[in-house]
């Protein structure tokens, strides 16, 4: 496989519920990040790895658990949500978090609580 | 004020037709800038970077103006693919990328 994968592609949970998404990308990145992309707002930066180690947290809530084994994994660990949370939730790699790169995105999460 | 502003669309034009969209930034210690774009439902794709002296990819046109900051995306000869909601990315020297709302771009047959 190549790129970013991410699974899975849809996710419908309740508020009480425990579950958690998947990154994998291919492409020999250091860096990788989570976002969010609510229906009109633009991309909200969520978390950003680099080599494993957490770098930045964007101010996001604790019910939002990231998780980084190893520079080809990304995980997103998701409890107690609420409605609002219902998004399309991006993983992307680059190089490095460095500002010279653009991303590349998997197909992404699309999350809806109920 | 927003760190990141595009046009706010959405662009509707023929096919053939020359579309602009600007993006402007606050931030002036922003370093690079690029162009994605984005169909419907499905995740953001890098179009181009952006460089200080401008550049071209085929009929796409990218250019930089750090005094004014901002920066625009030309598209020539525009084709019904290039229907999509294109997204302008600024990163800051420690790495932090803002993007904008998103231009939509619809063309006609």
């Amino acid at each position: 496989e190549t790129g970013v994968t991410q699974t899975p592609r849809h996710l419908v949970m309740g508020m009480t519920n425990k579950k958690s998404l998947k990154c994998e990308q291919h492409l020999g990145h250091n860096a990788m990040y989570w976002y969010k992309q609510s229906a009109k707002k633009p991309l909200e930066l969520m978390f950003v790895y680099s080599l494993e180690e957490r770098v930045e947290n964007n101010s996001v809530p604790s019910r939002f658990s990231p998780e980084c084994p190893n520079s080809s994994h990304l995980f997103l660990h998701l409890h107690t949500l609420q409605p609002e949370d219902s998004a399309l939730y991006l993983c992307a790699s680059s190089p490095t978090p460095g500002q010279g790169y653009g991303y590349t995105f998997g197909s992404g999460t699309r999350l809806t609580v109920v | 004020r927003k760190e990141v502003e595009q046009d706010p669309g959405p662009f509707n034009v023929p096919e053939g037709a020359t579309v602009a969209f600007n993006c402007t930034y606050s931030n002036s210690a922003s370093q690079s800038f690029f162009w994605y774009r984005q169909d419907c439902r499905k995740e953001p794709k890098l179009l181009m970077s952006v460089y200080s002296s401008g550049n071209e990819d085929g009929r796409f046109t990218a250019q930089l103006n750090r005094a004014s900051q901002y920066i625009s995306l030309l598209i020539r000869d525009s084709k019904l693919s290039d229907s999509a909601t294109y997204l302008c990315v600024v990163n800051t020297n420690a790495g932090k990328s803002t993007f904008g709302d998103g231009t939509t771009l619809t063309v006609k047959p």
